[in-house]
């Protein structure tokens, strides 16, 4: 049973456009949402993260928006740059249970 | 600062055979954990630690054991290797937060099971 879906295996987009990667979860305990950004043969970095007391939260160029009726995060990059082609993971987690449930991931493709 | 160190970077085995993933961080961080991707499936919990001498099963748990006896150390073990143990396999780390804590991953273990 996946608990955390990325429905979107890859998705291209044009440099200077916006990015719009999805997520969707099952489990309505979870209240804390990450995304991680991977290169090949590196481990996953940490990009922009979302409690549930929150709808949206931005950092730089990263924006993440949280629908917590609907059970749908947003990642949303604008501008997207070459340098953001990577697979992009969304995570969530209950608060206090250190468990964290990763999607799929979706392949971002920038092209120049 | 090293952050999350794993070794090895490559390993290969054959069937039956039994090997420990090491993971270190010098984080003093009270949480560790274990992934495994693979195509098409994203990164999968195996096992995880809130803290030393205290463990938990993920996602995928069989054919792996763990122990926590330092905060420092989570290393993984596999008893006996099977070919659908084939993956690459992360540790993470994070910190005891108030809420906006974050996973810090090694650069991962590339096993090959023959």
């Amino acid at each position: 049973d996946q608990q955390v879906k990325q429905n979107s295996p890859s998705l291209s987009v044009q440099e200077g456009r916006i990015s719009i990667l999805n997520c969707d979860y099952t489990n309505s305990m979870f209240d804390y949402f990450l995304w991680y950004k991977k290169y090949p043969a590196e481990g996953p970095t940490f990009l922009i993260s979302i409690s549930s007391i929150k709808d949206k939260n931005e950092d730089g160029r990263f924006t993440v928006f949280l629908n917590k009726s609907a059970k749908h995060l947003s990642l949303h990059i604008v501008p997207s740059q070459p340098g953001d082609s990577a697979v992009y993971f969304c995570a969530a987690s209950t608060s206090g249970t250190y468990k964290y449930i990763f999607g799929t991931g979706t392949r971002l493709k920038v092209l120049a | 600062n090293a952050g999350v160190t794993q070794t090895p970077k490559f390993q290969v085995l054959k069937t039956g055979q039994s090997m420990t993933l090491q993971c270190a961080q010098d984080m003093n961080h009270e949480y560790m954990s274990w992934y495994r991707q693979d195509p098409g499936m994203g990164l999968r919990l195996i096992h995880y630690s809130v803290g030393a001498g205290i463990t938990d099963q993920g996602e995928v748990p069989n054919g792996y054991n763990v122990s926590r006896s330092t905060t420092e150390d989570f290393p993984l073990r596999l008893l006996s290797a099977a070919p659908s143990q084939t993956s690459v396999y992360f540790c993470a780390s994070s910190y005891r937060g108030s809420g906006d804590e974050k996973l810090f991953f090694g650069s991962g273990t590339q096993l090959s099971v023959l």
